[in-house]
């Protein structure tokens, strides 16, 4: 079975720091998709990035960056200087290749960015 | 481009009464999904359609859920009667191509009283 967990429940910064939002997931499938939602307090869910099991590199988009680790299992994403605008909750989820393609979301990190 | 719509964006009711929610999706978009959120939870799948045909409904509980697509574009998810639990937020999504990034909408919030 799929499983995505997300350890940090909570997590709150000062504005500027640096915050890395940790994703561990579970998959017995050796294709698979990976990605990052943000839920800002409006409720809709923004998609930030997906990430195919094939391409282990790291990305970078602007403040925002994915570190992905076939070895661990992990698919880590941290924000650079952060801002009060980065306030939300972030989703990791997982998806098979094939098949049913739905997703499996972990349970969220609620991030406040304090002014 | 529009995004996907949904509505109502809130809906409190009585218990055992029944509910509609309505999803339109994405222009083109032929894979619709519908999702559960219970508050401090990530969504969970209740029902995918590709184009009309319900293709993954195992986890919607059909004793009291019921969803159509009739003509492979909008969407509505129905509960009748509704009870206590169901209380949370019910999300449409859609994709372009099976397995293709999902593209939410701003959910309807349910309130059973």
């Amino acid at each position: 079975a799929q499983k995505v967990t997300q350890a940090q429940t909570e997590i709150s910064v000062v504005e500027k720091e640096d915050v890395t939002l940790d994703c561990v997931y579970e998959t017995r499938d050796t294709t698979y998709y990976l990605f990052w939602y943000k839920q800002p307090p409006s409720g809709e869910l923004v998609f930030l990035i997906r990430r195919n099991s094939f391409d282990e590199q790291n990305e970078i988009s602007g403040r925002y960056s994915w570190n992905f680790q076939k070895s661990t299992s992990s698919f880590n994403f941290t924000i650079t200087a952060s801002q009060v605008v980065d306030s939300a909750v972030y989703f990791c989820a997982l998806s098979e290749a094939g098949g049913a393609q739905k997703l499996v979301f972990g349970q969220g990190t609620r991030l406040t960015i304090n002014p | 481009e529009a995004g996907v719509v949904q509505s109502p964006r809130y809906k409190i009711i009585e218990k055992k009464q029944p509910v509609a929610f309505w999803c339109n999706p994405i222009s083109g978009h032929n894979t619709l999904y519908w999702y559960l959120q219970n508050l401090g939870q990530g969504p969970e799948l209740l029902i995918r359609y590709e184009n009309e045909e319900a293709v993954d409904d195992s986890q919607l509980p059909k004793d009291r859920f019921s969803a159509e697509r009739l003509k492979g574009v909008d969407s509505t998810l129905k509960i009748q009667p509704a009870e206590l639990g169901d209380s949370a937020v019910y999300l449409c999504a859609s994709s372009f191509v099976m397995g293709g990034e999902q593209f939410f909408g701003p959910g309807t919030r349910l309130t059973v009283l």
